[in-house]
């Protein structure tokens, strides 16, 4: 089945640690996305990506680093200078083809919580 | 950023229609409008989207007002399986232009009634 694997599902971290969370899709598609969402609000864009070796900041980049070295993988580190990690993470992704719709697809999310 | 104003929850029956309604005065004559939903716990997923025309799929209808400052998500049955936050969105573009950014608001979350 074609889609985005996001590993782990549950994440704890000790305070001023680094920590990689994993993003996977099998979609061919060329953009990934990751976003933020703390509880009972909507989600917020920290960094995505429309080609291998490249990526952009999104909203909140602040505390977080990517890299695009393979088309099907986007991982996120979130870095000790991130300052509130707490929160749901979710990994997209979608094809870009202009004049078209470019549905973003999901992953389940990770949930990372900080001790 | 363009904006969307949605009801922060709606109620509904098992079985009923459900009508999600969601203001957004702001468009602009270009923007699509966007529904995704996101079940508890897991990542949101793309129900529908819509220009100036009405739009009907296996999932919702989406009505969309004459003047593009209002629509409505149309649930025709409601399942206790729709429950879910359900958020309206106007894209932003990204650089470059063939590519766009979903800013998601707080939604409206569906509580569906056995």
């Amino acid at each position: 089945d074609g889609g985005i694997t996001q590993s782990p599902k549950y994440l704890f971290r000790k305070e001023g640690q680094n920590v990689t969370l994993s993003c996977e899709q099998n979609l061919n598609h060329d953009a990934m996305y990751w976003y933020r969402q703390d509880p009972g609000q909507g989600l917020r864009l920290i960094y995505y990506s429309q080609i291998v070796n490249d990526f952009q900041k999104g909203d909140i980049a602040e505390g977080y680093s990517v890299s695009r070295e393979k088309k099907e993988s986007f991982p996120l580190t979130v870095t000790s200078a991130q300052k509130n990690p707490t929160a749901f993470y979710l990994c997209a992704s979608s094809i870009i083809v202009a004049d078209s719709y470019n549905e973003q697809f999901f992953g389940p999310g990770t949930r990372l919580t900080v001790l | 950023d363009a904006k969307t104003t949605q009801p922060n929850s709606m109620e509904s029956n098992e079985e009923e229609p459900v009508h999600l309604p969601c203001n957004h005065s702001t468009i602009s004559g270009t923007d699509y409008i966007h529904w995704y939903r996101q079940l508890p716990s897991q990542g949101p997923e793309y129900v529908i989207h819509g220009l100036t025309s009405n739009v009907n799929n296996r999932m919702a209808s989406l009505a969309i007002a004459e003047d593009r400052k209002s629509s409505t998500l149309i649930l025709h049955r409601a399942t206790l399986r729709d429950a879910a936050v359900y958020y309206c969105i106007l894209r932003d573009v990204l650089g470059g232009g063939s590519n766009y950014k979903l800013t998601f608001g707080k939604g409206t979350l569906l509580t569906v009634n056995p």
